[in-house]
This record gives C-alpha cells, sequence and structure tokens, in this order.
C-alpha cells in the first residue's frame, strides 16, 4: 500500500508568520492529495486539495504544492491566527478510488 | 453537509468482550469507511466498502470485523476486544459524488480494560 510520511510532528509559529508541513508519499500513481484539518474534539474536515494534474494551488491564505517528481506536497498556511490551531493531516490516493492513506499529522500551535 | 451519524459516542469494554461501532450517512454515498486514529499514527485504514453487502480489507483490518447492510449503515466489529483496540474510531463516507471529498463522523472514543 501507499506510504505517506508527514513532517514535522509538531509546529509552533508566531501569530502572522507562515507555516509549512511537508509530505513525502511512494506510490508515482498516486493523484489526490488532500489536506484534512481536525480541531480538538472534532472530527477532521477537508480544507484543501490538489490532484495530479496541479503543481499549485491556492484558497484563502492556504497554499499547496505538489511536486511529482520528488513525490512530495506540502501545505502553507499565511498569516497564520490562532483559529489556525489545529491538528491536519496530509493524505494520498492510489489506485484505488477513494482509498486513502493519511500521513501521522502535524499539530500547528500558533502562539498569541 | 454531508451527514455521518457514528454511535456510541464513547465507550468502555471489558476485554474479550464484544463491541459494535455503528455509522450511519444519509447522503447516499457508494463508499463508507472505518479509520481509527491514534498519536503518531494518524488516521489507519480498518476496513472499507464500496456499497451494500461489500467490505474490505483496509491496512490494519486484524481483530476487526465490518458489515454493510445497506447503504446507509457501516458497522465495525470487535469480537474479543483487546487492550491495545483502545482508540478513536471514525466512519467517513464519501465517493465521486463527494469529489472524493471524505465526510467523517463525530468519532467514538473507545476504552478497553
Amino acid at each position: 500500500g501507499e506510504q505517506v510520511e508527514q513532517l514535522p510532528s509538531i509546529l509552533r509559529v508566531q501569530e502572522g508568520s507562515s507555516a509549512s508541513i511537508n509530505c513525502t508519499y511512494e506510490n508515482s500513481a498516486s493523484n489526490y492529495f488532500p489536506w484534512y484539518k481536525q480541531e480538538p474534539g472534532e472530527n477532521p474536515k477537508l480544507i484543501i486539495d490538489i490532484r495530479s494534474n496541479m503543481e499549485r494551488k491556492q484558497t484563502q491564505g492556504l497554499i499547496v504544492l505538489l511536486d511529482k517528481k520528488a513525490k512530495r506536497f506540502s501545505l502553507h498556511i499565511t498569516d497564520t491566527q490562532p483559529g489556525d490551531s489545529a491538528m491536519y493531516f496530509c493524505a494520498a490516493r492510489g489506485s484505488a478510488l477513494g482509498r486513502l492513506h493519511f500521513g501521522a499529522g502535524t499539530q500547528l500551535i500558533v502562539i498569541p | 453537509e454531508a451527514a455521518v451519524t457514528q454511535s456510541p459516542r464513547n465507550k468502555v469494554a471489558v476485554t474479550g468482550g464484544k463491541v459494535t461501532l455503528s455509522c450511519n450517512q444519509t447522503n447516499n454515498h457508494n463508499n463508507m469507511y472505518w479509520y481509527r486514529q491514534d498519536t503518531g499514527h494518524g488516521l489507519r485504514l480498518i476496513h472499507y466498502s464500496y456499497g451494500a453487502g461489500s467490505t474490505e480489507k483496509g491496512d490494519i483490518p486484524d481483530g476487526y470485523k465490518a458489515s454493510r447492510p445497506s447503504q446507509e449503515n457501516f458497522s465495525l466489529i470487535l469480537e474479543l476486544a483487546t487492550p491495545s483496540q483502545t482508540s478513536v474510531y471514525f466512519c467517513a463516507s464519501g465517493d465521486v459524488l463527494s469529489q472524493n471529498t471524505l465526510y467523517f463522523g463525530a468519532g467514538t472514543r473507545l476504552s478497553v480494560l
């Protein structure tokens, strides 16, 4: 199956600065890369995704980059706010439709 | 928004006992999934289903069974619960109709003593 590595496991940033989370995957056939945000005590929710026909996607202060050659993708949160504090999961989908493989998660802490 | 409901929300079980976790979705998604979440491991797939009557093994199926009696319902069954199965369990649904987005339930916190 697919293995997704996610780093760092904990990320502390000052409010207003940017935060970056990096993921790598093994299966070169993977074609869909979503990011989920999980607030304390809540369920994970999709915040942004990117497909393999794109290299960059941006929405509402979030930027996702995909480097298929390096099998690496990343999430960048610009101008972080306390509300961005949460657990973030990257995921990759290989050949099986809808079957996602998740990274271990990054705990983002935004310091006011 | 897609609605996925899990029950119970919290469960304490004894070692060797049988536990059934239930999941219901009202959005007519074909695919349903059971994940467990543990610190340091993220979300790991236990079983999934492509539709009523079908169940497939995920990445960590040992010690778990699944049942999909209808489009709406997907259960996870622990026949002989063990303390290592203490975790938070999430059910999710999704398919091409949802642009492959997974919609998660609120989670079930299971403690096996």
